[in-house]
């Protein structure tokens, strides 16, 4: 079974707005990671938070995670039209180590001209 | 894409045929990872390996097999393809070390088609 779960699953946005992105998970991580994918590409791995943070930023981008509630949101700022994509959030686990990754289903990110 | 080649990219296959995609990656990394993408499923692990000659299964590992006999190269076999294995699979591959360790870099995909 999945570990992450992406909400909404699909989300419509004008250029220019913020974009939020949520990601609940089932059990312990030590680390929790955001990646996007272009259509028809492979992902991309855009910031990694672990267990003892609670909020990083990489540019435009800020992730914070809340382990008491085992959830994490991704916000884009000042969304831009190749900022449409698909976002995965990915999870490891104490018990199987940080080398594996369970994903997420994705939210697929529109950004409107 | 970070140094990772899958081949070949698209291929069409009939059931009960084998197919073994390969993976190939510059960047001298530990680990490397097969995954396929299905619609309503997102990325699901089918086997990884931590080192030459060292697999494991993952989540979606029944009816693939794997090989790895150097650093820089990943087979996923079906040894009898069934409809069900029509999917985008995706190679990874992460350093296991360093700062960056846990980070995973992904090839650019292989649409397999079983009919």
């Amino acid at each position: 079974s999945q570990q992450g779960e992406e909400d909404p699953q699909a989300l419509s946005i004008q250029e220019g707005e913020n974009a939020t992105m949520n990601c609940s998970y089932k059990t312990s991580i030590n680390n929790l990671q955001w990646y996007r994918q272009n259509s028809g590409r492979g992902l991309v791995h855009l910031i990694l938070i672990r267990s003892n943070e609670r909020e990083k930023h990489s540019g435009r981008l800020r992730v914070t995670l809340d382990t008491s509630k085992k959830s994490s949101s991704l916000l884009i700022t000042a969304s831009r039209a190749a900022d449409t994509a698909s976002y995965f959030c990915a999870t490891d686990s104490p018990n199987f180590g940080n080398e594996k990754l369970t994903f997420g289903t994705g939210t697929r990110l529109t950004i409107i001209p | 894409d970070a140094g990772i080649t899958q081949s070949p990219r698209h291929k069409v296959t009939e059931t009960g045929t084998p197919v073994t995609l390969r993976c190939h990656q510059t960047e001298n990394h530990r680990y490397m990872y097969w995954y396929r993408q299905d619609p309503g499923h997102g990325l699901r692990l089918i086997h990884y390996s931590y080192g030459v000659k060292d697999t494991d299964k993952g989540e979606v590992s029944d009816g693939y097999s794997v090989s790895r006999s150097k650093t820089e190269d990943f087979l996923l076999t079906l040894e009898s393809a069934t409809s069900s294995q029509t999917s985008v699979y995706f190679c990874a591959i992460s350093e296991g070390s360093g700062s960056r360790s846990y980070e995973q870099y992904f090839g650019p995909g292989t649409r397999l088609t079983v009919t």
